[in-house]
C-alpha cells in the first residue's frame, strides 16, 4: 500500500459524457501527478500539481483538466469522452515538486471504460 | 517521438540473472529511475541513478552511463514473483518544468 488513494476503482460511461477522478496523496506529499496508461501507449504523463499550483504539463488533451485543492487532494476531469479515452488512470505523489525528488508513489488507479 | 527505448519482452528461468537495458534521448537529463508494475497493479519505485555507476538494492541493481545515454536494471536470483513489467523513466527539463517520461516497459517472464 503506497498511501495514495484513488476513487473510483472502476468507471464505465458513455461517449460524450464527463467524469471526475479523485486522488488523495500520501500524508506529507505536496505533489500530485496524473498519468494515463493504455495498452499501446504505456504510461503517459498528463499533469503535475504542487501545493495547489500547476507545476508541469504533459500530453494532456484540452478536454481534460485537473486541479489540486487546499487539502492537497486532486481531481482529474475528463469531458466529451471518446472511446480512445478508455484506459487506466494513475495518480502519483511525491514530497517535493521542484524536480529534486526521484521517487513517486502511485495509487491503485482508476480503470475507465468508455462505451 | 519516444525518448526512451527498452526491449518489449525478456524471458528467463528461476534463479537466473537478467538485464533490462534502457537507452534515452533527452534534453536536460536529471537521472534515470526504474519502476516495477505487476499486471493490473500500480507501478512501484525500484531504484534511481543520478550519477554514473552501479546502485545496488538487494537482488536488484541499476547502472547508468551518462556519456552513453544508457542504463540497465539487473535482477539476480530471479523468482517467479519477479514476473512483471519494468519501466525506465527520466525527468526532462522542458520549458522551465521537469517532465516525467516513461519508457514503454519491458515485460519480464520468469519460467520455473
Amino acid at each position: 500500500d503506497s498511501g495514495v488513494t484513488q476513487t473510483p476503482k472502476h468507471l464505465i460511461t458513455a461517449t460524450g459524457q464527463r467524469v471526475t477522478l479523485r486522488c488523495s496523496p500520501r500524508s506529507g506529499d505536496l505533489s500530485v501527478y496524473w498519468y494515463q496508461q493504455s495498452l499501446d501507449q504505456g504510461l503517459q504523463f498528463l499533469i503535475q500539481y504542487y501545493n495547489g499550483e500547476e507545476r508541469a504539463k504533459g500530453n494532456i488533451l484540452e478536454r481534460f483538466s485537473a486541479q489540486q485543492f487546499p487539502d492537497l487532494h486532486s481531481e482529474l476531469n475528463l469531458s466529451s469522452l471518446e472511446l480512445g479515452d478508455s484506459a487506466l488512470y494513475f495518480c502519483a505523489s511525491s514530497v517535493g515538486g521542484s524536480g529534486g525528488e526521484n521517487e513517486q508513489f502511485f495509487g491503485p488507479g482508476t480503470r475507465l471504460t468508455v462505451l | 517521438g519516444q525518448s526512451l527505448e527498452q526491449p518489449s519482452e525478456v524471458t528467463a528461468v528461476e534463479g537466473a540473472i537478467v538485464q533490462i537495458n534502457c537507452t534515452y534521448q533527452t534534453s536536460g537529463f536529471y537521472g534515470l529511475s526504474w519502476y516495477q508494475q505487476h499486471d493490473g497493479g500500480a507501478p512501484t519505485f525500484l531504484s534511481y541513478n543520478g550519477l554514473d555507476g552501479l546502485e545496488e538494492t538487494g537482488r536488484f541493481s541499476s547502472f547508468l552511463s551518462r556519456s552513453d545515454s544508457y542504463g540497465y536494471l539487473l535482477l539476480q536470483e530471479l523468482q517467479m514473483k519477479d514476473s512483471a513489467s519494468y519501466f525506465c523513466a527520466v525527468r526532462e527539463h522542458r520549458g522551465g518544468s521537469y517532465i516525467p517520461t516513461f519508457g514503454r516497459g519491458t515485460s519480464l517472464i520468469v519460467h520455473p
